[in-house]
């Protein structure tokens, strides 16, 4: 079973309307998330990083963690077709070895 | 500012050759370097990490190795690619300050085909 798992699979939502994405752990030992965000063709750039409970907001984006349910999701108000990209949760037990877990992604496109 | 530079930007190679991919990061003294491998499309796995020069950590066993032989510089080497190998080879910076966890950064990729 995949440690990090992603919902939805992909999502279209309209120019200007809100994207929702979704990202569950099955491992406890995970307690710091972050969003990277891949276009096609370009290595994955980090959105935001999440450790602690509740809500981190930079800018139109918006993450949530509940370290209880080991569920954090992100949140993009005011969507721009330039958010149509690849969407990857990536999660760490804290170990200083860079050794991200990344889930499946969730690809996003936003339709002008 | 801190600059990460793969080359090169894409290889084709046949089965069973050599091959090497190169990283360099500028604008960052002792940096924790990684390679990742992504297939098309698809998630991102870890495949060495290395924390000073001279020292690499391999992650997952795919034929394939990795040395640091400087402290901004990140090589990923075989000396027979498998079509198994074929993919997108990324790779990543963190700080190495000894966080408990460090947000990483990645260059823009190396896109291998292996026919």
């Amino acid at each position: 079973q995949q440690k990090v798992q992603q919902s939805p699979e992909s999502l279209s939502v309209p120019e200007g309307g809100m994207a929702s994405l979704n990202c569950t752990s099955s491992d406890r030992n995970f307690q710091y998330f972050w969003w990277y965000r891949q276009h096609s063709g370009e290595g994955p750039k980090a959105l935001m990083s999440i450790f602690s409970d509740g809500d981190k907001k930079e800018g139109r984006f918006t993450a949530h963690l509940n370290k209880a349910s080991l569920h954090v999701s992100l949140h993009i108000r005011d969507s721009q077709p330039s958010d149509s990209a690849l969407y990857f949760c990536a999660a760490s037990d804290g170990t200083n070895t860079g050794k991200l877990t990344f889930g499946d992604g969730t690809v996003l496109t936003v339709k002008p | 500012a801190q600059t990460i530079h793969q080359w090169p930007v894409a290889e084709i190679k046949a089965v069973g050759s050599p091959l090497s991919l190169g990283c360099t990061i500028k604008g960052k003294s002792s940096p924790n370097l990684y390679w990742y491998w992504q297939a098309t499309g698809g998630t991102l796995q870890q495949l060495f990490y290395s924390i000073t020069v001279g020292q690499v950590e391999s992650v997952v066993q795919l034929n394939l190795s990795a040395s640091r032989p400087k402290d901004d510089q990140f090589i990923l080497s075989t000396e027979k690619l498998l079509l198994s190998h074929s993919g997108f080879y990324l790779c990543a910076w963190s700080p190495g300050l000894g966080a408990s966890a460090e947000t990483l950064y990645f260059g823009s990729g190396t896109r291998l085909t292996v026919l």
